[in-house]
């Protein structure tokens, strides 16, 4: 079965710093990838995702995240991030993009000024 | 057009009640899903509608808990008996048919069972 592990519950980073978001999966092939967010009392708003070719996917909001299949990794970056990235981000997985997501346990984002 | 809505938006109610929470898709999604987001569970799949085919039940947690999609659109899911151990936020998302097409989230119904 797959599974996502996301290994970092709540990280706390200055604002202007540089951000990383880890994620982990486990899956017989290569997944479609997804990185969403949730603010707090909204849904799940879609970042960015992978499907194939170029491993360093661009999303909205100035993340992005690099794939890579020798470490089963998908991990999102900002370079700069800024008061309103606090939020709780999710990774997930599916066979397809049409299909049923796995999500990780989330990680909370907390920005100090 | 509009995004994915949800209704209610919260619910409270009794244990042992019936409950019935809607979703309406982003018009022309073909596939339709069902998330729960729980603080002991994280987010898990519930359930999945793609056009006409059989939905994947395979993520309901019981029988108490079925759901319906009517004329390929709306969708209700529905929870008998409810249990403490239900209050959660549900979440429903739609895509469209293709691979690479990828899922837009409601604002959740939050449920809340006494």
């Amino acid at each position: 079965a797959q599974s996502v592990t996301q290994p970092d519950i709540h990280i706390t980073v200055s604002e202007g710093a540089s951000l990383e978001l880890r994620c982990n999966y486990s899956y017989g092939a290569t997944p479609y990838l997804f990185w969403y967010v949730q603010s707090p009392g909204q849904g799940l708003q879609l970042l960015l995702k992978y499907f194939s070719g170029d491993t360093l996917v661009q999303g909205i909001k100035g993340f992005e995240a690099e794939f890579k299949r020798s470490q089963s990794s998908f991990n999102l970056r900002k370079p700069s991030v800024h008061w309103s990235d606090a939020a709780e981000y999710f990774c997930a997985v599916a066979p397809f993009g049409n299909e049923k997501l796995t999500f990780g346990t989330g990680t909370r984002l907390t920005i100090i000024p | 057009g509009a995004g994915v809505s949800q209704s209610p938006s919260n619910k409270v109610t009794e244990k042992g009640k019936d409950v019935e929470l809607r979703c309406d898709p982003i018009s022309g999604h073909t596939a339709l899903y069902w998330y729960r987001q729980s603080l002991g569970q994280g987010l898990e799949f519930l359930i999945y509608f793609q056009g006409n085919s059989a939905p994947d039940k395979s993520g309901l947690p019981s029988d108490r808990f079925s759901a319906e999609r009517t004329g390929g659109s709306v969708s209700t899911l529905t929870i008998q008996r409810t249990q403490q151990e239900d209050s959660a936020v549900y979440l429903c998302a739609s895509s469209g048919q293709g691979a690479t097409d990828t899922q837009y989230f409601g604002p959740g119904t939050r449920l809340t069972v006494l």
